[in-house]
């Protein structure tokens, strides 16, 4: 069964709204979550990593403006795209880790129109 | 940071030929290799992994190997079937970030 639960799944969302993204952690807690945006026919580029009660640590060109998380359980970690526009369509995934295996939730198409 | 090559992009096999893709990574420090599948619309899923401290694993028509010295690791599926058509990435891992290959998109002819 699924480690990570991920949702929604998919999402359009109008430009210059916000949007939330959540990850749970369903068998273990989990302290770190890494968050990735992959664009079509492309790879997965970390955006950022959580860390449960403290600041995210944000990957070089990412605004952490404009993608606000936030890790506030060991079970919860929550990605909000704010002012999204067009050019933020991307499927996000995240995942967490148990020892050095990544498990990874089941990403989250979205669509700014 | 990490920066880690894949070859081929894509990668077009004869159903029951053997599939190579290989990787490098830069940053002698990465101890942990997964390779993923990724189907159109999901997340990675986990295929096979290797620990810097070993230099060969298999897992029936899956093994990957490992090359510390060199810097690069490879993947091997044989006797390919069609439901091994996918896109694989293979990654690196330093203090559990991953840090990703561009990916190669196999095809599995009948």
């Amino acid at each position: 069964g699924a480690v990570v639960s991920q949702h929604p799944s998919r999402v359009i969302c109008k430009s210059g709204t916000s949007v939330k993204i959540e990850c749970r952690s369903l068998d273990f807690q989990a302290t770190t979550m890494f968050w990735y945006r992959q664009f079509p026919k492309q790879s997965l580029m970390l955006m950022a990593t959580s860390n449960e009660g403290s600041k995210a640590t944000y990957e070089q060109g990412v605004e952490k403006d404009k993608f606000l998380i936030n890790h506030a359980s060991l079970t919860l970690s929550t990605l909000t795209v704010t002012s999204a526009h067009p050019e933020d369509s991307s499927f996000y995934i995240c995942s967490t880790h148990w020892g050095p295996e990544a498990f990874f939730g089941q990403g989250t198409r979205l669509t700014v129109v | 940071g990490e920066n880690v090559e894949q070859h081929p992009s894509t990668l077009s096999v004869q159903e029951g030929d053997s599939a190579v893709i290989k990787c490098t990574y830069s940053d002698s420090a990465s101890n942990y290799f997964p390779w993923y599948k990724q189907e159109l619309g999901k997340g990675p899923q986990l295929i096979i992994d290797i620990r810097s401290n070993v230099g060969e694993k298999k897992d029936q028509r899956i093994a990957v190997t490992l090359n510390k010295t060199a810097k690069h690791f490879s993947l091997h599926i044989t006797e390919t079937q069609p439901e091994d058509s996918a896109v694989y990435f293979c990654a690196a891992s330093k203090n559990y970030k991953l840090s990703f290959g561009a990916g190669t998109t196999v095809t599995v002819r009948a």
